[in-house]
């Protein structure tokens, strides 16, 4: 059983456009999220976060927006840029088990082109 | 500042082997977990560490095991080495509670 989804296994942006991507969740006890970065041959690097008491939160160029009533989350990513080229992993974690313990979506593979 | 650092970077094994990974958190972290990586599941949790006593534990086998140092640094091993755990392991680290986690490489193992 996938609790979190992330539908779109990639997606093509011009560069300076916005990015969205997508992520859908199934456990209602999910009370913590993140998105995380990862180009080939490296880990994950943690992006931005949000907790389930706010809707919406911003750093940079990357912005979060959390609808809890339809149990899904978007990163919106303005402008984009050639070196935002990679996949991008959406995670959640409830509070039974620590924002140590994440469930992890499958990823979206973000493509920036010229 | 230093990252998460695992060793080895890379392994490979023989079916029935067992081998140990290695990873050292960044400093002042004292929660590590650790995930396993494949094409066909994804990123999955294995287990999670903080002051030297496992906190969390995902769905695998008993074959998969861990702990932690009094320094934070924790291991990894897998008995009884099986084709299918043939995957990258990372792991991750933090201060724990809400705190993101931070990833380090990984270790690729492959079983022969």
């Amino acid at each position: 059983d996938q609790q979190v989804k992330q539908n779109s296994p990639s997606l093509s942006v011009q560069e300076g456009r916005i990015s969205i991507l997508n992520c859908d969740y199934t456990n209602s006890m999910f009370d913590y999220f993140l998105w995380y970065k990862k180009y080939p041959a490296e880990g994950p690097t943690f992006l931005i976060s949000i907790s389930s008491i706010k809707d919406k939160n911003e750093d940079g160029r990357f912005t979060v927006f959390l609808n809890k009533s339809a149990k899904h989350l978007s990163l919106h990513i303005v402008p984009s840029q050639p070196g935002d080229s990679a996949v991008y992993f959406c995670a959640a974690s409830d509070p039974t088990g620590t924002a140590s313990k994440l469930t992890f979506g499958t990823g979206t593979r973000l493509q920036v082109t010229l | 500042k230093a990252g998460v650092t695992q060793t080895p970077r890379y392994l490979i094994k023989t079916r029935g082997q067992q081998v140990t990974l290695s990873c050292s958190p960044i400093s002042g972290h004292r929660s590590v977990s650790w995930y396993q990586q494949t094409p066909g599941q994804g990123l999955q949790f294995l287990f999670e560490y903080f002051s030297e006593t496992q906190r969390n534990k995902g769905n695998f086998p008993g074959r998969f095991s861990g702990r932690q140092f009094s320094n934070s640094r924790s291991e990894m091993n897998v008995s009884t080495l099986e084709l299918g755990d043939s995957a990258l392991y990372l792991c991750a680290s933090s201060f724990g509670g809400s705190q993101p986690q931070h990833f380090g490489d990984g270790t690729r193992l492959s079983i022969l």
